[in-house]
């Protein structure tokens, strides 16, 4: 699986888009890029995936270059319940069968 | 639906002692992973269990094992427990292999090993 790259740490204002950036600049054409985040103590939520397009669920957009080296998770409403470490994982074919390899992710703050 | 259920959620045990965990995973799940999170090393991957059979294995030593029943259940069993070995252990299902299927958590257990 591609190594990816996180900001250690974000903050962002409630209300406001946090847009969290991911870097995967060794992703192979049928590795997917999954978000999932993690509320202290809590197992990981899963939020998104994708593999080459731009994809939208109720919690989040993903969106991610065409050259697939990088994404962006975007909250667009953010609220303090969204305070949470937010891991970006590539996974390749072998998917759960390798296991996901997460890094330590980026922890959000949303601010009153 | 229901989702990841694992038991327990919290456990105290001593060294030299072992434990069993056990994951029921979202029904009609057939692939069940394990996980540990300390939080030296975050989260890994310990193993995965696929119609009954372990398909892949993290790197962990062999006191970690687990099995998979009919019903896609899932247990995983601590032998000789260490101080180390005190983690949050995850279970995630996802209704088949391959990296399309999604993996969900479970809540975890917790153990701490005195």
């Amino acid at each position: 699986d591609a190594k990816t790259t996180q900001p250690p740490s974000m903050d962002c204002a409630e209300g406001r888009a946090a847009n969290l950036p991911c870097n995967h600049s060794t992703i192979s054409g049928n590795e997917y890029v999954y978000w999932y985040r993690q509320i202290h103590s809590q197992g990981p939520q899963y939020i998104i995936h994708g593999l080459k397009n731009n994809e939208t669920n109720e919690m989040a957009s993903l969106i991610i270059t065409e050259d697939r080296k990088s994404s962006t998770l975007i909250l667009p409403h953010a609220t303090l319940r969204d305070t949470a470490v937010y891991y970006c994982i590539s996974a390749s074919s072998g998917g759960g069968a390798d296991g996901l390899t997460f890094g330590k992710g980026t922890h959000l703050i949303i601010q009153p | 639906k229901a989702g990841v259920t694992q038991t327990p959620r919290y456990l105290i045990k001593t060294r030299g002692q072992q434990v069993t965990l056990s994951c029921s995973p979202i029904s009609g799940h057939r692939s069940v992973s394990w996980y540990q999170q300390t939080p030296g090393q975050g989260l890994q991957f310990l193993f995965e269990y696929f119609s009954e059979t372990q398909r892949n294995k993290g790197n962990f030593p062999g006191r970690f094992s687990g099995r998979q029943f009919s019903n896609s259940r899932s247990e995983m069993n601590v032998s000789t427990l260490e101080l180390g070995d005190s983690a949050l252990y995850l279970c995630a299902s996802s209704l088949d292999r391959g990296a399309s299927e999604t993996q969900y958590f479970g809540p975890g257990t917790r153990l701490l090993v005195l």
